[in-house]
């Protein structure tokens, strides 16, 4: 099975802040990655596909790279609609989430 | 506009068995595969099961192999999870999600807003 493991857990900031968050799988799953949002109570919503394509609709200010084993997102200026957990997503080889990134307001 | 609305969660007592149902509207579901998703409280995702868009091909995860079945019904364009022999670590809101296919690849384009099960005695 492959295991995705983001760092950090919890990320403090402020609006305006560049925010980065680091995605890493335990084998290479070439650039089969999306990236979710998710607010409490609500389902995740599709941020990023295929390591770096935007979602439709979704704001310029994300952005997703790597390929292999290493991914990012980044948030290049946050603003308040963006505190939320981060989820990354392999789906090389069936489908696998990471743990999860809560974005909080510093 | 694509809706999924799942419904058939509830509280049932260890080892009994639940229904879930996923209406899905707003596209052509037989043309779509479809997943079931759930998360724990407090905790993260976990991929359950996969039926593709003909039913032909489904897979499940290890953790719920041989308890759960997963089936669609494409002239209702409805989804569902039958859970059999249930656990308390079953426990979680389960999401029906839309792999979004194409260039995207298999990665889950739209979910529904959950179904919450509690398995407790």
């Amino acid at each position: 099975d492959i295991q995705m493991t983001q760092s950090p857990s919890t990320l403090s900031a402020s609006v305006g802040d560049r925010v980065t968050i680091t995605c890493r799988a335990s084998q290479s799953i070439s650039s089969w990655l999306a990236w979710y949002q998710q607010k409490p109570g609500k389902a995740p919503k599709l941020l990023i596909y295929k390591a770096s394509s935007l979602e439709s609709g979704v704001p310029s200010r994300f952005s997703g790279s790597g390929s292999g084993t290493e991914f990012t997102l980044t948030i290049s200026s946050l603003q308040p609609d963006d505190f939320a957990t981060y989820y990354c997503q392999q789906y090389n080889s069936f489908w696998t989430f990471g743990q999860g990134t809560k974005v909080e307001i510093k | 506009e694509v809706q999924l609305v799942e419904s058939g969660g509830g509280l049932v007592q260890p080892g009994g068995s639940l229904r879930l149902s996923c209406a899905a509207s707003g596209f052509t579901f037989s043309s779509y595969t479809m997943n079931w998703v759930r998360q724990a409280p407090g905790k993260g995702l976990e991929w359950v099961s996969y039926i593709r868009s003909s039913g032909s091909t489904i897979y499940y995860a290890d953790s719920v192999k041989g308890r759960f079945t997963i089936s669609r019904d494409n002239a209702k364009n409805s989804l569902y999870l039958q859970m059999n022999s249930l656990r308390a670590e079953d426990t979680a809101v389960y999401y029906c999600a839309r792999e979004g296919g194409g260039v995207a690849g298999t990665c889950f384009d739209y979910w529904g807003q959950g179904t919450l099960v509690t398995v407790s005695s």
